[in-house]
Order: C-alpha cells, then sequence, then structure tokens
C-alpha cells in the first residue's frame, strides 16, 4: 500500500522568506502527484498537479518537483506571505484513481 | 471551471440517528466521486469509490453497511452515516473526478455526533 510522508510536520518563517516542503511516497508506479492547500475547517484547494512523465510545475510563486525513481516531490514557496499560512498536503494518485494523502506541513508565515 | 458543493457544511446530530450528507459536480459530469475522511491532525483516509450506476467500493475497514452511499445521478453521490456514534465525527470530504483524471473537492461537512 503506497505511503505518503511529508516533512516537516509544521513549520514557521519570517514573512519573505523561501520555503520548501518535501513529501515522499514509497511505490513510485503513480499516476500523477498533486499538491492541495487546506485552510482550518475547509476543503481543498489544488495547487498543481504533476503527471508521472512530467519533471515539475509551476504557478506564480509555487514550483513543485517529482523525482519518480526517488519517491520526492518538493514544493518550493518563494516569497512567503502571511496569505500563505495553510496545511499544505501531497496526495498521489495511483492507477485506481483514488488520492494516498500525506499528513501535511503547518504552515505559519508571520508578518 | 470546476466546483463541488456539499451539503450540509456542518450537521450535529444524537447519537443513533442517520444523517445524509451530499455532494454535487455543478457545472461537470462525474461518473466516479470519492469519499474521505479526516479525523483532526490526520491526513485525509478514503473511505470509498462512488460510481454512477453501480455499487461503491469501500475500503479495508469502512462498514458498508454503516457508510451507505448512493451514486443515483452524473452529478449526485450521497454518503449516509446510520446509527451514528460520537466515535462517528469527522469531517468528510468528498471529491468528483473529471475526464482528466483530476479530482475536485468539496469544502466538506463537518459531523459532530453527540
Amino acid at each position: 500500500k503506497q505511503e505518503v510522508t511529508q516533512i516537516p510536520a509544521a513549520l514557521s518563517v519570517p514573512e519573505g522568506e523561501n520555503l520548501v516542503l518535501n513529501c515522499s511516497f514509497t511505490d513510485s508506479a503513480i499516476y500523477n502527484l498533486q499538491w492541495f492547500r487546506q485552510d482550518p475547517g475547509k476543503g481543498l484547494t489544488s495547487l498543481l498537479l504533476i503527471q508521472s512523465s512530467q519533471r515539475e510545475q509551476t504557478s506564480g510563486r509555487l514550483n513543485a518537483s517529482l523525482d519518480k525513481s526517488s519517491g520526492r516531490s518538493t514544493l518550493y514557496i518563494a516569497a512567503s506571505q502571511p496569505g500563505d499560512s495553510a496545511t499544505y498536503l501531497c496526495a498521489v494518485e495511483d492507477s485506481g484513481y483514488a488520492l494516498n494523502f500525506g499528513k501535511g506541513t503547518s504552515l505559519l508565515v508571520t508578518p | 471551471g470546476a466546483v463541488v458543493s456539499q451539503h450540509p457544511s456542518w450537521v450535529i446530530c444524537k447519537s443513533g440517528t442517520s444523517v445524509k450528507i451530499e455532494c454535487r459536480s455543478l457545472d461537470f459530469q462525474a461518473t466516479t466521486m470519492f469519499w474521505y475522511r479526516q479525523f483532526p491532525k490526520q491526513s485525509l483516509m478514503l473511505m470509498a469509490t462512488s460510481n454512477e450506476g453501480s455499487k461503491a467500493t469501500y475500503e479495508q475497514g469502512v462498514e458498508k453497511d454503516k457508510f451507505l452511499i448512493n451514486h443515483a445521478s452524473l452529478t449526485l453521490s450521497t454518503l449516509t452515516v446510520t446509527s451514528a456514534h460520537p466515535e462517528d465525527s469527522s469531517f468528510y470530504i468528498c471529491s468528483a473526478l473529471k475526464t482528466s483524471r483530476e479530482q475536485f473537492f468539496g469544502p466538506g461537512t463537518r459531523l459532530t455526533v453527540l
């Protein structure tokens, strides 16, 4: 069964810093990998989706990379802002369409 | 866009009662929808896969007689928690699958069983 791990579990940074969130998965036979944002008590907002054949995706200040062979993905957030404070979830899709989620990284960006 | 709604957004019920949660894809048709559960400080765990016109597929450890899923149309799936107990209190989130294989999530339903 696919296991998804996210490190760190929590992170606090001052505004303006660049930061990296890490995600690892045990089974490299994935279809795609997604990064989501979840605000407290809310649903999920999709940030980036990387197909298994791709190496990275970019959207604004966000960049996600995928190294399928090593089972790793990173989410890079440039010039962090207080509005970026949320929990970031990494999810891996296997052949069955369902998503396997990590426990998330709780990010706090202080003014 | 791809919008998925859930209703209700929160519900409080007494132990032993049944609660129905609706998941709707508002601007696309979804033959497949998923139901996830999220306990505090935990990740989302897949409960079941809902396919339009057929029986749902449940994950190991999820009681199909307790969590009834109906996917009667291409835009609506319902999850009914029967005889709810306090341990069923959780955040339930659905997602709908587009033909592109991308999942779009609803805003979630907070269930509290007293």
